[in-house]
């Protein structure tokens, strides 16, 4: 079975910092997909990124980019130029075949002015 | 304009109630899901529905029953409802491709709260 880890529950940045996020996941497939998503006050859950593991260009999505890691099975977000708007709940989730996707326990990001 | 769409946002009922969460999307996709958000925040996969059929169903008890009347509407039933199942609930969907892989898009949740 698929596993998702996120080791740091709180991470901390200041605004216009860069701030790194790191998940490892163990899955026995060798094609999937991970994702970060991101859950504000708000509770919605918003897609961030996503990356295929077939893939070995690393996904960007302006100011957010993943280093993803297929051998060490890591995929950490990087989130430049922080905002006070990317302070959130952060998910890392993987997805192997038929759509069962599986999160790890998040990450809340605190952005500081 | 809402892509997936959840009502009612919130729910309070008492222990023992049945009660439904709706949920619609207009994505035009093939497969919706039911998640659980426990207090800890933690999410784990309930249901998922592909084009009216169960395809996935994990460990849930058998007081919850999702619904699906068609491919744009999954809602989920609960009966007998407990104290343990206070939680916030999220419907989402995604397309079904030949991969077996897509995106999920998630609705705005529901927090139910079993007093």
């Amino acid at each position: 079975a698929q596993t998702v880890t996120q080791s740091q529950p709180e991470m901390s940045v200041q605004e216009a910092e860069t701030v790194t996020l790191s998940c490892t996941y163990d899955t026995s497939e060798s094609d999937y997909y991970l994702f970060w998503y991101k859950q504000p006050p708000s509770r919605q859950m918003i897609l961030v990124i996503r990356q295929e593991a077939y893939k070995q260009q690393n996904a960007t999505e302006n100011r957010f980019s993943v280093n993803f890691q297929k051998a060490a099975k890591s995929f950490s977000l990087k989130i430049s130029d922080s905002q006070l708007g990317d302070a959130a709940m952060y998910f890392c989730a993987c997805m192997e075949y038929g759509n069962k996707l599986v999160f790890g326990a998040g990450t809340i990001l605190r952005v500081k002015s | 304009d809402t892509a997936v769409s959840q009502t009612p946002k919130y729910l309070v009922t008492q222990m023992g109630n049945d009660k439904s969460i709706k949920c619609e999307q207009n994505l035009g996709h093939d497969t919706m899901y039911w998640y659980k958000q426990d207090s800890k925040k933690f999410l784990k996969i309930m249901f998922s529905y592909n084009n009216k059929e169960l395809i996935i169903n994990e460990t849930v008890p058998n007081r919850f029953s999702p619904k699906s009347p068609d491919k744009a509407h999954l809602n989920l039933h609960i009966n007998s409802l407990e104290l343990g199942d206070s939680a916030v609930y999220f419907c989402a969907s995604s397309l079904q491709l030949a991969g077996g892989r897509d995106t999920q898009y998630f609705g705005p949740g529901t927090r139910l709260t079993v007093l």
